[in-house]
């Protein structure tokens, strides 16, 4: 069964950046897209981007355009999601989501990992 | 960008009610919506997708209707383990969550 395994929690200063991990575990997923989502404390769930490593063409949210990267190691079936110039708002638990089909033109996830924990403070 | 608003915010409801949420899209999304259940802690579990279809292992008593613009997601009989946040969600272009309804304990 697969497992989606996330690296850990993450305490970054403002204006760094972070480089999260999504590792496909007893599986893979390179025809499947894999989206990032976060959560603030408290707060709703946030759509960051996404991408079908297969097709490398990743989709961000409007929002993180120019600050965030997705990629994927097909060798590895792991997927990273990589955000710049942090600031204390970034604060949140990330996501990252695998699609219920592969190679979906429209598809929700059926699979997320456990979450990474990301603060940024001075 | 495609906006999804749900309503209510917060629903007090009893063991055994039925429970009504619905989510309303800015602009048609066909049927391209899922909802979601999420507790403290954890991460979102799918209920339903393409606006009617229950994912599997989720009980019966979780129902979705709607296309277009308009989506409810009913609870016939809510349960113990019920008592969560629930989330609507697009995914006709790219995604957007609503801002969630949190169903507690009357």
């Amino acid at each position: 069964q697969v497992q989606l395994v996330q690296s850990g929690a993450e305490l970054k200063k403002p204006g760094s950046s972070v480089k999260v991990s999504c590792k496909a575990s007893g599986g893979t997923f390179s025809s499947y897209g894999i989206n990032w989502v976060r959560q603030a404390p408290g707060q709703g769930l946030e759509w960051v981007g996404g991408t079908i490593p297969i097709f490398g063409n990743p989709k961000y949210a409007q929002k993180f355009q120019g600050r965030v990267t997705l990629t994927a190691d097909e060798s590895t079936s792991t997927a990273y999601m990589q955000l710049s110039s942090l600031r204390p708002e970034d604060t949140a638990i990330y996501y990252c989501a695998r699609d219920r089909l592969p190679a979906a033109l429209h598809d929700t996830s059926d699979l997320w990992g456990q979450g990474t924990m990301v603060t940024v403070s001075s | 960008d495609i906006q999804m608003t749900q309503s209510p915010s917060t629903l007090s409801a009893s063991v055994g009610d039925r429970v009504t949420i619905t989510c309303r899209a800015s602009q048609s999304i066909s049927s391209w919506l899922a909802w979601y259940q999420q507790k403290p802690g954890k991460a979102p579990k799918l209920l339903i997708y393409q606006a009617s279809s229950l994912e599997s292992g989720v009980p019966s008593r979780f129902s979705g209707s709607g296309s277009g613009t308009e989506f409810t997601l009913t609870i016939s009989s809510l349960q113990a383990d019920d008592f969560a946040t629930y989330y609507c969600q697009q995914y006709n272009s790219y995604w957007t969550f609503g801002q969630g309804t949190k169903v507690e304990i009357k």
